[in-house]
C-alpha cells in the first residue's frame, strides 16, 4: 500500500447524496485508476487517467465522475445516479503506459456504505 | 470476449505442503500477466508478473508462477505454504492493444492454509 493513500477508510452515503473518495500518490506515476470490488466479482475498472487533465471511462463509469487536475491526485465522486454504490473502492497508479510491463500499485481502499 | 478465469473459489492446503492457484486467460495476442494478493479489508499487493522471457517467474514471499502459452495459463505456485499465506489471490491480464494499461481481473481465489 505504500505510496498511495485513500481516504476515508469508511464512507457512509445517504440517498440522493454525492460523495467524493480521495486518492493521492507520491510515486510520481503518470497513470491512475479507480476500481470497484464486489464479492465474487473481482475488480472492475471505473475510470482511468494516463496524464493530468485527461481521463477515460472504464467498464462501469455510469454514476461516477473523476477529475485529474494534479498528477498526484485522482478523486472519484459517486453521484446519486449510482443506484448500487455499496462496494470497496480501490485506487491504483502506474508508470506511464507504453513504457513496458507497467505494474499497477494499489491503495488501501475505501469502503462505501449506504445508510 | 477477453477474460480471465480462476476456476477455484477456494483452495485449501496444509502448512508445509505445496500450493497451486490456477489462472487461465482468453485474450488476443501476448498479454502481460500479473498476480496480486489481498488481505482482509486491505488493498491489493503485487506479487509477480510475466512480460516475456523465462516461463517461470519468481516473485515476492517465495511465490512463483509458470506461464504456459499453449494452455493459456499462468498458475501461481509456492513450494511450502505458510498459514500467513491465507488470503485472496487475483490473477490479472493487461491488454497490449489500445495502450490503455487496462487490467482484466479474475474473480479471485481464497487460499486457506491450515496448521
Amino acid at each position: 500500500d505504500g505510496g498511495i493513500t485513500q481516504s476515508p477508510k469508511y464512507l457512509f452515503r445517504k440517498e440522493g447524496q454525492n460523495v467524493t473518495l480521495s486518492c493521492e500518490q507520491n510515486l510520481n506515476h503518470d497513470a491512475m485508476y479507480w476500481y470497484r470490488q464486489d464479492p465474487g466479482q473481482g475488480l472492475r475498472l471505473i475510470y482511468y487517467s494516463q496524464i493530468v487533465n485527461d481521463f477515460q471511462k472504464g467498464d462501469i463509469a455510469e454514476g461516477y465522475s473523476v477529475s485529474r487536475e494534479k498528477k498526484e491526485s485522482f478523486p472519484l465522486t459517486v453521484t446519486s445516479a449510482q443506484k448500487n454504490p455499496t462496494a470497496f473502492y480501490l485506487c491504483a497508479s502506474s508508470k506511464r503506459v507504453g513504457t513496458g510491463g507497467e505494474t499497477q500499485y494499489f491503495g488501501p481502499g475505501t469502503r462505501l456504505l449506504v445508510l | 470476449a477477453q477474460s480471465v478465469a480462476q476456476p477455484e473459489d477456494q483452495v485449501n492446503v496444509a502448512e508445509g505442503n505445496p500450493l497451486t492457484v490456477k489462472c487461465t486467460y482468453s485474450v488476443s495476442g501476448n498479454p502481460y500477466l500479473f498476480w496480486y494478493v489481498q488481505y482482509p479489508n486491505r488493498g491489493l499487493q503485487f506479487l509477480l508478473k510475466y512480460i516475456t522471457g523465462d516461463n517461470l517467474v519468481k516473485g515476492s514471499y517465495g511465490f512463483e508462477a509458470e506461464f504456459n502459452k499453449s494452455q493459456t495459463s499462468f498458475h501461481l505456485k509456492k513450494p511450502s505454504a505458510l498459514v500467513s499465506d491465507s488470503a485472496l489471490y487475483f490473477c490479472a491480464v493487461r491488454l497490449l492493444s489500445g495502450n490503455t494499461g487496462k487490467l482484466i481481473f479474475g474473480q479471485g481465489t481464497t487460499l486457506q492454509v491450515k496448521p
